[in-house]
């Protein structure tokens, strides 16, 4: 069973700048959350897609923004880059459902400069 | 606004004894509970889960507890072990939410050997 797994693990841009990171999600699951963790936070709810469309977003402005394709693979795309915008960001697939469990790739640390 | 809360940003605990680990929510529709570990350079891993119908849970060393009239629930590690070094994260959701979790920042726990 493949786990969740994400492209690139490390990259920097500068501010202006556009970004596109990769997910490919579980063996199995159908939904891709992504989530953006910031230095001593926890993670924050960026958006998720089901079945190509994004199902519910956080408070997040719409330079960012995902794709979902037919393998479930996923793209976050962030526009405009800040900042601010420094963090890890976190692509969590699960499997639709009441009490969904996210499994977690290991991230790709973004820094804006 | 922090929905959920980890109040202690670490803990250290000697091999052999438990760990206990806190999480406080501000949110009454939240119904459902996961905690996280998380190991350097890799993405939050599944631990355990709670739902609102039940105040306890177990799985092997490690049993969640949630007290809905405090708006708490803790995690207990018997015995703690060196590899359970690691960030513990708590997260919430709500049915109406269904797809969003809120993540807690943290408690750095360390098991002295």
């Amino acid at each position: 069973e493949t786990g969740v797994t994400q492209s690139p693990t490390h990259l920097i841009k500068t501010r202006g700048q556009q970004v596109t990171l990769r997910c490919s999600s579980q063996s199995g699951h159908n939904t891709v959350s992504w989530y953006q963790q910031a230095l001593g936070q926890g993670p924050q709810f960026i958006f998720q897609y089901y079945r190509e469309e994004e199902n519910g977003r956080g408070n997040f402005p719409p330079r960012f923004s995902g794709l979902q394709f037919p393998n479930y693979s996923s793209e976050l795309n962030v526009n405009a880059l800040e900042l601010d915008d420094s963090a890890l960001y976190l692509c969590a697939s699960s499997v639709r459902g009441v009490n969904e469990k996210l499994f977690f790739g290991s991230g790709t640390q973004l820094s804006v400069l | 606004d922090q929905q959920v809360k980890q109040n202690s940003p670490s803990l250290s605990v000697q091999e052999g004894r438990i760990s206990i680990l806190n999480c406080d929510y501000t949110n009454s529709m939240f119904d459902y509970f996961l905690w996280y570990k998380k190991y350097p350079a890799e993405g939050p891993t599944f631990l355990i889960s709670i739902s609102s119908i039940k105040d306890k849970n177990e799985d092997g060393r490690f049993t969640v507890f949630l007290n809905k009239s405090a708006k708490h629930l803790s995690l207990h590690i018997v015995p703690s072990q060196p590899g359970d070094s690691a960030v513990y994260f708590c997260a919430a959701s709500a049915i109406i939410t269904g797809n969003q979790f809120y993540f807690g920042t943290g408690t750095s726990l360390t098991v002295i050997p």
